[in-house]
Parts: C-alpha cells; sequence; structure tokens
C-alpha cells in the first residue's frame, strides 16, 4: 500500500495561475482532508469529505476548491493564486471517526 | 482559530532525558491525538486517547488527558536524538461526528545528543 500520495511535491506558480494539487489514497478510506501549514500557525483545515461527493470547508476555504467523485482522490483547486497561498500543503485520510489520521508527504508551493 | 495550543513552543533536552509537552484545547471531544512532524515530513500518529481514558502508554510514549481541564500532556522518556522533532495535538470539536481534526501551533523539540 503507498497510502497517501500528493502530487507535486514542489511548485513556483504565478499570481493569479490556477491549478490543482492531487491527493490520492489507496485505503479505502472514507474521511479525506486538505491542510495547510504556515510557520508558527500549525496546520489549518482547508476543506474536508466524509464520502464520495460530499465535501465542507474547513477553517480558511476561501482560495481552494475541493470535489471528492471517488473514495481514492480528494484533488484540491487553487483557483487564481495569491502570494498568501505560499504554503505547505497536506492531505490526509481517515478510516472513520475516532481514528488516527494518515498524511501525505506534503506539496511545497510558492506564489510570486 | 486553533483549537489546541501546545507549551512550550520549544524544548531542548539532552539525549536520555524526559520531555514533556502540554496541550489546551477549548470545546468537549471524544478524543485528544498527538502527532509527530519530522522536518520537511508529513505527519505520523503516534497515540490517540479517548475522552473516557486518564493516562495511556506506547513504547516511551505516556500520555495523560484531564477533561476537567481541557488539557493532555506528552511524556517522552528516554529521549533520543532522532525524537527530534515538532509534536502536535490535535481534536476534533465536532465531538467525532466529522473527523475534521483541528491541530495546536505544535512544541519542537530538540534532542542533543
Amino acid at each position: 500500500n503507498a497510502g497517501v500520495t500528493q502530487t507535486p511535491k514542489f511548485q513556483v506558480l504565478k499570481t493569479g495561475q490556477s491549478m490543482t494539487l492531487q491527493c490520492a489514497q489507496d485505503m479505502n478510506h472514507e474521511y479525506m482532508s486538505w491542510y495547510r501549514q504556515d510557520p508558527g500557525m500549525g496546520l489549518r483545515l482547508i476543506h474536508y469529505s466524509v464520502g464520495a461527493g460530499i465535501t465542507d470547508q474547513g477553517e480558511v476555504p476561501n482560495g481552494y476548491n475541493v470535489s471528492r467523485s471517488t473514495t481514492e482522490d480528494f484533488p484540491l483547486r487553487l483557483l487564481s493564486a495569491a502570494p498568501s497561498q505560499t504554503s505547505v500543503y497536506f492531505c490526509a485520510s481517515t478510516l472513520q471517526t475516532n481514528t488516527e489520521a494518515f498524511f501525505g508527504q506534503g506539496t511545497r508551493l510558492t506564489v510570486v | 482559530s486553533q483549537q489546541g495550543e501546545e507549551d512550550p513552543q520549544a524544548l531542548s533536552i539532552q539525549e536520555g532525558e524526559n520531555a514533556t509537552m502540554n496541550c489546551s484545547y477549548k470545546t468537549s471531544i471524544n478524543n485528544l491525538q498527538w502527532y509527530r512532524q519530522n522536518s520537511g515530513r508529513g505527519l505520523v500518529h503516534l497515540i490517540l486517547i479517548r475522552s473516557n481514558e486518564r493516562e495511556k502508554h506506547s513504547g516511551r510514549l505516556r500520555v495523560t488527558l484531564d477533561t476537567s481541564k481541557k488539557s493532555s500532556s506528552l511524556l517522552i522518556t528516554a529521549s533520543r536524538a532522532a525524537d527530534t522533532a515538532s509534536y502536535f495535538c490535535a481534536t476534533d470539536p465536532s465531538g467525532g461526528a466529522t473527523n475534521k481534526l483541528i491541530f495546536g501551533t505544535g512544541t519542537l523539540l530538540a534532542v542533543q545528543p
């Protein structure tokens, strides 16, 4: 099992560009989430999903879109990149509630 | 806003010493989890303690939970250089309904060889 796989690992965008961060898990987990990590801020929840076709907003959803068409994939779309979105992005999945989360290795995004 | 706050923000100890870090949270919880993050890597789950548990052990880790004070502590005994990492507590403020974890700001632990 690969666990949670994020691509790309690094990305540089220009302000205004759009892109999709990919996240895939092969553990048949129902719950998936996207976080961003900024220095001194810990991890902040962007969006999450409790199953295919169901998504909801987290703490900092503005500027990001998600969809969950399959159990395995949970892509995060940046609509129009801004320097404030420079961060490290982590995807996580969980089998069910009240259990441990498995994290991907992260995508380091720089917006110039 | 952050659900959890870790204390201290940074901790430096010598190999072989014990390391204690604390977490406070704001809302009722079903469980509290601790994660470790090595520099430049993803988070790794360490231990989950349920709201009806007061203490839990896993190897050199000991976690306590005081729901009346809304606080938890993580003790790492006989620390090693490989324990150098950031440590985060995480809770689900929905009480376990959604599993959307809210993380604290973390404690950066440096273990000197």
